[in-house]
């Protein structure tokens, strides 16, 4: 099973700022099936980024994604008030089709 | 528009079953894997099981093996997990996913709690 690691596991920014979150998987991620998320307080999860770098439909481009292997980073290049989330990290492949990373939590600072 | 909407969640003691449904709406349902991803209160996401386009491949979480059952009803577009023999871990937030290497629609979640 690949275990991804995300850090920091809380980032303090203010608007304007960039933001850098990281992911690092325990073994290679097959083909770059690395995906990252937004999660706000009461809502399901929103997809931002798949295949580590292609954003989703309707990503505003301040959000990319970058990495391959097992190392991933995600970049909010100006953090706009709405911002402020959870991310967390997703990968396919291997003995289980999905795990997660334990989330990043963009807080005000 | 693609809309997943759950059903079925609520209040069960251990031991008990619940079965969760997803209604898939504005895309063609048979064409994708269907997952279910859960969420306990404060937690993080766990993906809890995923099906094959035409419910051929099933694969589960081992802390679920022999208690939820995933399955599939193309013809009326719908999704269920079946959760036999729950436990208290097992409360959190459901959510029907759609995709196979990522989840790129989210419906908006069923409530299950677990508690005596």
């Amino acid at each position: 099973e690949i275990v991804l690691t995300q850090s920091p596991g809380t980032l303090s920014l203010s608007p304007g700022e960039r933001a850098t979150l990281s992911c690092r998987a325990s073994q290679s991620v097959s083909a770059n099936f690395l995906a990252w998320y937004q999660q706000k307080p009461g809502q399901a999860p929103r997809l931002l980024i798949f295949g580590a770098s292609r954003g989703a439909s309707g990503i505003p481009d301040r959000f990319s994604g970058s990495g391959s292997g097992t190392d991933f980073t995600l970049t909010i290049t100006r953090l706009e008030p709405e911002d402020f989330a959870v991310y967390y990290c997703q990968q396919y492949g291997g003995s289980l089709p999905w795990t997660f990373g334990q989330g990043t939590k963009v807080e005000l600072k | 528009e693609v809309l997943l909407v759950e059903s079925g969640g609520g209040f069960v003691q251990p031991g008990g079953s619940l079965r969760l449904s997803c209604a898939a709406s504005g895309f063609t349902f048979s064409g994708y894997w269907m997952n279910w991803v859960r969420q306990a209160p404060g937690k993080g996401l766990e993906w809890v099981a995923s099906i094959q386009q035409d419910g051929s491949a099933r694969y589960s979480e081992d802390a679920v093996k022999g208690r939820f059952t995933i399955s599939r009803d193309n013809a009326r577009n719908s999704l269920w997990l079946q959760m036999s023999s729950l436990r208290v871990e097992d409360t959190g937030i459901y959510y029907c996913v759609r995709g196979a290497y990522e989840g790129d629609y989210w419906g908006q979640g069923a409530l299950v709690t677990v508690s005596s």
